[in-house]
């Protein structure tokens, strides 16, 4: 079935560093990625769509500058958490289809972020 | 009031026991209605989904949606300590199965 893989799994980082995050649809290609952020004991909240060879599209309150997307081949899209604050510690996680938008999606491993 | 309503338990039964987990929703637009599985520290794994009102089965598994009351419900049947995760309700409106809004998940603890 398909596979999406992200890495890193874990990643701790001092304030105002950044951080990137890979995400790889392994056996099949996906024009576009969801990047999704899950906060202790809440609900996995959309925060954009990542489309290949063009720019992402971001949710209501989810800061462009802050939460860099690039999407720059059919089988990979990276996040990164620029100057990172010890609120957006959280739990991102990657998903995508290998059926566009006729088939449920599928979501990698997630990446635990800290940031102290 | 969240779009997507999820009680988030834990929800804690002896093995072989039927498990009900449920979900509630207000948009009506929803159409796409999908369960997840999620063990700690990994990301969501696909169950099931369905389109629109009506059960589907698979294998101990068996997905309802009841449009007219907003009301979605994953059963399990003959329960195993292996099935013991968060179960995550997902739903999407006609836009396909993209943009999913999700419950907060409901832990499941299946005790031998």
């Amino acid at each position: 079935g398909a596979v999406v893989s992200q890495h890193p799994s874990r990643v701790i980082c001092k304030s105002g560093t950044s951080v990137k995050i890979e995400c790889r649809s392994l056996d099949f290609q996906a024009t576009t990625m969801f990047w999704y952020r899950q906060f202790p004991k809440q609900s996995l909240m959309l925060m954009a769509t990542s489309n290949e060879g063009s720019k992402a599209t971001y949710e209501q309150g989810v800061e462009k500058d802050k939460f860099l997307i690039n999407h720059a081949s059919l089988t990979l899209s990276t996040l990164t958490v620029t100057s990172a604050h010890p609120e957006d510690s959280s739990f991102y996680i990657c998903s995508a289809s290998d059926r566009g938008n006729n088939s449920p999606l599928h979501f990698g491993n997630g990446t635990r972020l800290t940031v102290t | 009031q969240k779009e997507v309503e999820q009680d988030p338990g834990p929800l804690s039964v002896p093995e072989g026991a039927i498990v009900s987990l449920n979900c509630t929703y207000s948009n009506s637009a929803f159409q796409y209605f999908m369960w997840y599985r999620q063990y700690s520290r990994k990301g969501p794994e696909l169950l099931m989904y369905t389109y629109s009102s009506g059960n589907k089965e698979d294998g101990r598994f068996t997905a309802q949606v009841d449009k007219s009351s907003k009301y979605i419900s994953l059963f399990i049947r003959d329960s195993q300590p292996s099935d013991s995760a968060t179960y995550l309700c997902a739903m999407s409106p006609n836009t396909g199965f993209q943009k999913l809004v999700f419950g907060t998940g409901t832990r499941l603890l299946v005790s031998p």
